[in-house]
């Protein structure tokens, strides 16, 4: 969408490496999002930022996975040791007054 | 446990026809709020209705509708007079808590494919 911008939109790489994902949203959002979407699956909570408070980190699927954000900018999400199974579509979204959530075009995701 | 569930994996109905996707949830807060997303072929998640939990009354938006009954844990979807470019995946969301700052995180379903055939 228009008012976030994610980078890659696709990106391949080998087991073993390390990807850094980027959230770039309009400002004057504090709620941030990721997501994780797998082939043909629900989306899946990672983690939450809200503005300068600490992040809810309760999905992160395993220390392999962390993010950070300075206040309303840019997030990133980094995934270390890649594994096959972190192959999906990862996306961040912003959460909106009225509690809905606007999401990004996504980062697809593909560890051979 | 918070939960949702599509069943309905997939749907195929032809033009014109009515369709309902349906949503069950599960969840422990008293005050929740629920979601429809699309998600056509394009990929990218677009925001479709929010619901409070306090507020039953069924809503209606062109061609879609939803009925909210708190008493079967269901937010159903209907799609009347479908059009093929109503063709996407369709995820029913519920608000989850987050006790531990205040605020929300959100539970998808697993979707529900809807092939709309000219």
């Amino acid at each position: 969408g228009a008012g976030v911008s994610q980078s890659p939109s696709n990106k391949v790489t080998e087991k073993g490496k390390d990807v850094e994902l980027r959230c770039d949203p309009i400002s004057g959002h504090t709620a941030l999002y990721w997501y994780r979407q797998r082939l043909g699956q629900g989306l899946e909570f990672l983690i939450y930022f809200q503005g300068n408070s600490a992040p809810d980190k309760s999905g992160l699927p395993s220390d392999r996975f962390s993010a950070e954000r300075t206040g309303e900018s840019v997030s990133t999400l980094t995934i270390q040791r890649t594994q096959q199974e972190d192959s999906a579509v990862y996306l961040c979204a912003l959460g909106l007054a009225g509690g809905e959530q606007f999401f990004g075009p996504g980062t697809r995701l593909t560890v051979l | 446990a918070q939960k949702v569930t599509q069943a309905q994996t997939e749907i195929s109905v032809v033009e014109k026809e009515d369709v309902t996707l349906d949503c069950v949830y599960e969840t422990r807060d008293t005050t929740y709020y629920l979601f429809w997303y699309k998600q056509p072929p394009s990929g990218e998640l677009v925001f479709l209705i929010r619901r409070n939990s306090f507020d039953e009354q069924n809503e209606i938006s062109g061609r879609y509708s939803w009925n909210f009954q708190k008493s079967t844990s269901s937010f159903n979807f209907t799609i009347t007079a479908s059009q093929v470019v109503d063709s996407a995946v369709y995820f029913c969301a519920l608000s989850d808590l987050l006790r531990t700052s205040g605020t929300y995180k959100y539970i998808f379903g697993t979707g529900t494919r809807l092939k709309v055939l000219a």
